[in-house]
């Protein structure tokens, strides 16, 4: 089955720069979909198809995907930012939906 | 748009639940749909989706044979009919709207599913 890869966390200062990232074996060739999931709180989908933003969402939450590896990058941290981010494709081999194990983003 | 769980609650090991998941702002008969659950302090886990028509159906591996995913088109409704409970079911399940390359784009707020005796 297909497996994605998130390091536990990432930690940055406000206004700093956070690279969250996602591997899994030619992820390029996928549509990588970013979730931020605050405490006690839903998943919200913050980029999808490796890099468009849904409305509502801060220019600040940019995606790329390429090779074996995706990234989620907020430029600008804020304290709000602060949450667990959870990437996620479609495996067509299996019919399945992969998550990877998730990130937390700790703002110092 | 909004979608809303219910049916969470305490079940015995080997029991049954059957979670609902009632849809509004859309045209639900459009969009595939998925589960997935987060048990406590855990990540996403998916565990069955769902397509418009009801002709494609997947399971996780972890829930096949015992989960069964249905829909109502006519009720905008989802369900999740859980057999055979186990303690490591024990989860938050929320339901998701699907769309284009299996996005989930809105979720509902979950609902808290406990399995113990």
């Amino acid at each position: 089955s297909y497996v994605l890869a998130q390091p536990p966390s990432v930690s940055a200062a406000p206004g700093q720069t956070a690279k969250i990232t996602c591997g899994g074996s030619k992820i390029g060739s996928k549509s990588v979909h970013w979730y931020q999931q605050k405490p006690g709180q839903a998943p919200v989908l913050v980029i999808y198809d490796d890099s468009d933003r849904p409305s509502g969402i801060p220019e600040r939450f940019s995606g790329s995907n390429s090779g074996n590896t995706a990234t989620l990058t907020i430029s600008r941290v804020e304290a709000g930012d602060e949450a667990d981010y959870f990437c996620q494709v479609w495996d067509s081999s299996a019919d399945h939906v992969v998550f990877g194990g998730g990130t937390k983003l700790i703002v110092l | 748009v909004q979608l809303v769980e219910s049916g969470g609650g305490l079940a015995q090991p080997g029991g049954s639940l059957r979670l609902s998941c009632a849809a509004s702002g859309f045209t639900f008969s459009d969009f595939s749909m998925t589960w997935v659950r987060q048990a406590p302090g855990k990540g996403l886990e998916w565990i069955s989706y769902i397509s418009s028509s009801r002709s494609r159906v997947y399971y996780a591996d972890s829930v096949r044979g015992r989960f069964t995913i249905s829909r109502d088109n006519a009720k905008k409704s989802l369900y999740l009919q859980m057999n055979s409970l186990r303690a490591d079911d024990m989860a938050v399940y929320y339901c998701a709207r699907v769309s284009g390359v299996a996005r989930l784009d809105c979720w509902g707020q979950g609902t808290l599913v406990t399995v113990s005796s």
